[in-house]
This record gives structure tokens, C-alpha cells and sequence, in this order.
């Protein structure tokens, strides 16, 4: 079975600028979680969107926001970038929603906001 | 919402010794409790996790055990090998959805 696929690897991006990331969970799985991480505040949640619903949601501004399609695919968009943004983001795949369920990883997404 | 302290930072072992790292959650709703391993330039990788209903789990060289009175959970890697040098991050997770709230963060070096 393949794994959680996140693309780009990594991005190169300017102050003020938009970016959209990209995630396919594991074939099967309808609940997909995006993540944050940062040398200084660690792991944080962002959202988590299932059967293209969002569930949950972290606390992070209005920039960030994320969405489901009916294939499970979700994508993250960050606008009005600020330097503060460069991180590594995860997205993160389970087979259900409601607590208790195990989570997968991708990758990342590797952003640089210059 | 939950606060999940995790100890130590960092941690080194002789391979071959066991390591052993900490965690302490807030929130009693908390009810999962996974370990993920991440080397260098890769996601986070799920190792072993534990239920609220049980003590204790283990899967070969990795245990993991559960006190819900006291709001701790450990990891114990026996046997330690180069290969297990890594990040180490514990996490909780509330029974409401599928967010978990993650530790610090351990360094593990392993010495050959």
C-alpha cells in the first residue's frame, strides 16, 4: 500500500505571496490532518478535514486554511506569507475520524519564506 | 487543551542499553497515546501507540506503558541499536476527533 504522498518536497517562497500544498492520503483513508513543525514551537495542529468536512481546527490565523475533495486529496493554502511561516508541513492520514485512530505521516512539505 | 511535557530533551546510550523516555499529559479526556520516530528529513514515523484501556504494549524491543491516575506514559527501548538513533515525539489524543497534541521532542544517540 503506498504511503501519504505530500507534494512539493520543498518550496522557495516571498513575503506576501500565496502557496498551496498538496497531500493524497493512503488509499482508503478519508481523515487527513495538516501539521506545522518548527525548531521553536514543535508540532502543532492545524486542521483536520474528513469526507471533505473540516473537524477540527488548531489555532493558527485566518491565512491558513485547507480543504477535501471527494478523493480524500486535501490541499492547505497559506496566504499573505510571512516569514514566520517557513516550516516543515505534515500531513497526516487516518482511516476514520472521532479519536483513538492511528495517524501517518508523510514527508513533508519543506517551506522557505525569504 | 492539552499540555503534553515530555523528558528528556536528549539522550544518549551505550547500544545495547535500554533507553527510556517520559511523558505527562493534562487533559483526562486524553485517550490515545502514540510514539512516532523521526530521522532526519523524513515524517514522522508511528512506532507503537497505547489506549486508555490498557497498562501496557509491547512489540519486540519497543514497550510502551500507560498511568491514567497519575497522567504519565513511557516508552522503553531495550536493546538499543545505532539504528534507533532518532527524534523521538510522544503525543495525546482526545476522544473528539483526530488532533493530537505532541511532546517536545527526545534526541536519541545511540553509541556503538
Amino acid at each position: 500500500k503506498a504511503g501519504v504522498t505530500q507534494t512539493p518536497r520543498y518550496l522557495i517562497k516571498t513575503r506576501g505571496q500565496q502557496v498551496t500544498l498538496s497531500c493524497s492520503p493512503i488509499s482508503g483513508h478519508r481523515s487527513v490532518s495538516w501539521y506545522q513543525q518548527t525548531p521553536g514551537q514543535g508540532l502543532q495542529f492545524l486542521f483536520e478535514y474528513f469526507s471533505e468536512t473540516q473537524r477540527n481546527k488548531g489555532n493558527f490565523p485566518g491565512r491558513f486554511s485547507g480543504r477535501q475533495f471527494s478523493n480524500s486529496r486535501s490541499e492547505m493554502n497559506v496566504s499573505t506569507l510571512e516569514l514566520g511561516d517557513s516550516a516543515l508541513y505534515l500531513c497526516a492520514s487516518s482511516p476514520k475520524t472521532g479519536g483513538g485512530t492511528e495517524a501517518f505521516f508523510g514527508q513533508g512539505t519543506r517551506l522557505t519564506v525569504v | 487543551g492539552e499540555n503534553v511535557e515530555q523528558h528528556p530533551s536528549t539522550l544518549s546510550v551505550q547500544e545495547g542499553d535500554s533507553a527510556v523516555i517520559k511523558c505527562t499529559y493534562s487533559d483526562s479526556a486524553s485517550n490515545y497515546f502514540p510514539w512516532y520516530k523521526q530521522e532526519l528529513g523524513k515524517g514522522p514515523q508511528l512506532i507503537i501507540d497505547i489506549r486508555s484501556n490498557v497498562g501496557e504494549k509491547k512489540d519486540q524491543r519497543i514497550a510502551v506503558t500507560l498511568n491514567k491516575t497519575a497522567k504519565h506514559f513511557s516508552l522503553h527501548i531495550t536493546e538499543t541499536q545505532p539504528e534507533d538513533s532518532a527524534v523521538y515525539f510522544c503525543a495525546a489524543s482526545p476522544n473528539t476527533g483526530n488532533q493530537f497534541y505532541f511532546g517536545t521532542g527526545t534526541s536519541l544517540t545511540v553509541i556503538p
